[in-house]
């Protein structure tokens, strides 16, 4: 079975550009989650949806937004590019809404580059 | 508030040597423990997880033990390969307000020299 799937793999974007990524779970998981890794440190937590909605929303401004398909599919946007919103976006799906242990499988990032 | 803290690295040692990273952390309620692994140019892998105090997660050759009275989950393998060579992370969930979502350390840098 397919892993966890996002593209593009790589964008370069100017400021005050917009941006969609986009990632496809794991066959069968319904939940997705978006976490934001800048270089050097741990992955940040943005989003989780879970069965279409959002579950969850880490300290991110509004710009950032998100939304699941019916296919469980889902996408990130960002509004108005910042020079600091350059990172590696990941994109994390599990089966459930994981109270406890959670098991999330990520795909490969996207990696954006804001100019 | 909920956090996790590793060792700083990068950590380098020799091939076939002992492996500890240490990883404590700060939670309300009653967490579970996980070890992520990102090797170079990849995506994070689960590397093992444990759910309650005293459970003891396992694989590759890594261990980890849950000890909620030292709230730390510290990485070891005992006979480590270059192959080892990635960035460690210890992460929680399943705290409350953020049950949802992983609370990450900021990673260990391991460097395997052969």
């Amino acid at each position: 079975d397919a892993g966890v799937t996002q593209s593009p793999t790589h964008l370069i974007k100017t400021r005050g550009q917009h941006v969609t990524l986009r990632c496809s779970p794991i066959s069968g998981h319904k939940s997705v989650s978006w976490y934001q890794q800048v270089l050097g440190q741990g992955p940040q937590f943005i989003f989780q949806y879970y069965e279409k909605e959002e579950r969850g929303r880490g300290n991110f401004p509004d710009r950032f937004s998100a939304r699941q398909f019916p296919n469980y599919s889902s996408e990130l946007n960002v509004n108005a590019l910042l020079l600091g919103d350059s990172a590696l976006y990941l994109c994390a799906s599990s089966l459930s809404r994981g109270q406890g242990s959670n098991e999330q499988y990520f795909g490969p990032g996207t990696r954006l580059t804001v100019t | 508030g909920n956090s996790v803290t590793q060792m700083e690295g990068p950590v380098t040692l020799s091939e076939e040597a002992f492996l500890t990273i240490n990883c404590t952390y700060t939670a309300t309620g009653y967490p579970s423990l996980f070890w992520y692994v990102q090797y170079p140019g990849e995506g994070l892998q689960l590397l093992l997880k444990a759910t309650k105090a005293d459970d003891k997660g396992s694989n590759k050759g890594f261990e980890a033990t849950y000890r909620k009275e030292t709230t730390s989950f510290h990485l070891e393998k005992g006979s480590v390969q270059v192959s080892d060579s990635a960035v460690y992370f210890c992460a929680l969930s399943g705290v409350f307000r953020s049950n949802y979502q992983l609370i990450w350390g900021a990673g260990t840098k391991l460097i395997i020299k052969p």
